[in-house]
């Protein structure tokens, strides 16, 4: 059965104080990984895609990597405004197009 | 940039109302999504659209049914509302398998 698990489930960080967040996947040949940004009360917002193991993709403090089991989202010198549920997706071949499988997301505070 | 809208940022029905929520995106995407997100559970794919009057259930599509009449229009139907129906529910387009999804704003649906 297809699946992605996030870990941890919150992590609270000091401004300034870099971390990564994890998303293993478990899918039958994989399409894409995704990760979006999702703040109280909002939609998700969409980060990066990541195709292949190797990939690696960055955006202001964030970058998101790929191996061949699990996704990494490495968060440099973060600002509280960064502070947000992170989460990762994943398409994968044996399953119907577009459909993605999510994990349940990382809470991240970062404080002043 | 592309627009995904939502018609009701919050929404009151009561049980046994028939409910619709209705999904508009403006960037011609082939594939259009409903979600429900609750807490613990996170995103769960209830029906998906890769195009104009084709549909396709997702993994918990019971009580729902979905209408795509034009392509950037995707409404989804509860027939009958029940009170576990109460939910936070996205949608969302994607310009075709293997690209990323745009997300809505998201509608709190109460059902009383």
């Amino acid at each position: 059965e297809d699946q992605v698990t996030q870990s941890p489930e919150a992590l609270r960080l000091q401004e300034g104080e870099s971390s990564s967040l994890n998303c293993s996947y478990t899918v039958s040949g994989l399409r894409g990984l995704f990760w979006y940004r999702q703040d109280p009360g909002k939609g998700p917002e969409f980060l990066f895609t990541l195709y292949s193991a190797g990939e690696e993709k960055e955006k202001e403090r964030l970058k998101a990597t790929l191996t061949k089991k699990e996704s990494f989202l490495h968060i440099t010198a973060p600002k509280p405004e960064d502070s947000a549920t992170y989460l990762c997706a994943a398409e994968g071949y044996g399953g119907s197009q577009g459909n993605l499988i999510f994990g349940k997301g990382t809470k991240l505070s970062v404080k002043p | 940039d592309v627009k995904v809208t939502q018609s009701s940022r919050y929404l009151v029905k009561r049980t046994g109302e028939k409910v619709f929520l209705e999904c508009v995106q403006d960037m011609d995407h082939e594939n259009m999504f409903w979600y429900r997100q609750d807490p613990g559970l996170g995103l769960r794919l209830i029906y998906f659209s890769y195009d104009v009057k084709m549909k396709e259930k997702g993994d918990i599509p019971e009580g729902y049914s979905v209408s795509r009449e034009k392509k950037e229009r995707f409404s989804l139907i509860l027939e009958s509302a029940s009170t576990n129906q109460t939910s936070m529910y996205l949608c969302a387009s994607s310009f075709e398998q293997n690209y990323e999804q745009y997300f809505g704003p998201g509608t709190r649906l109460t059902v009383t």
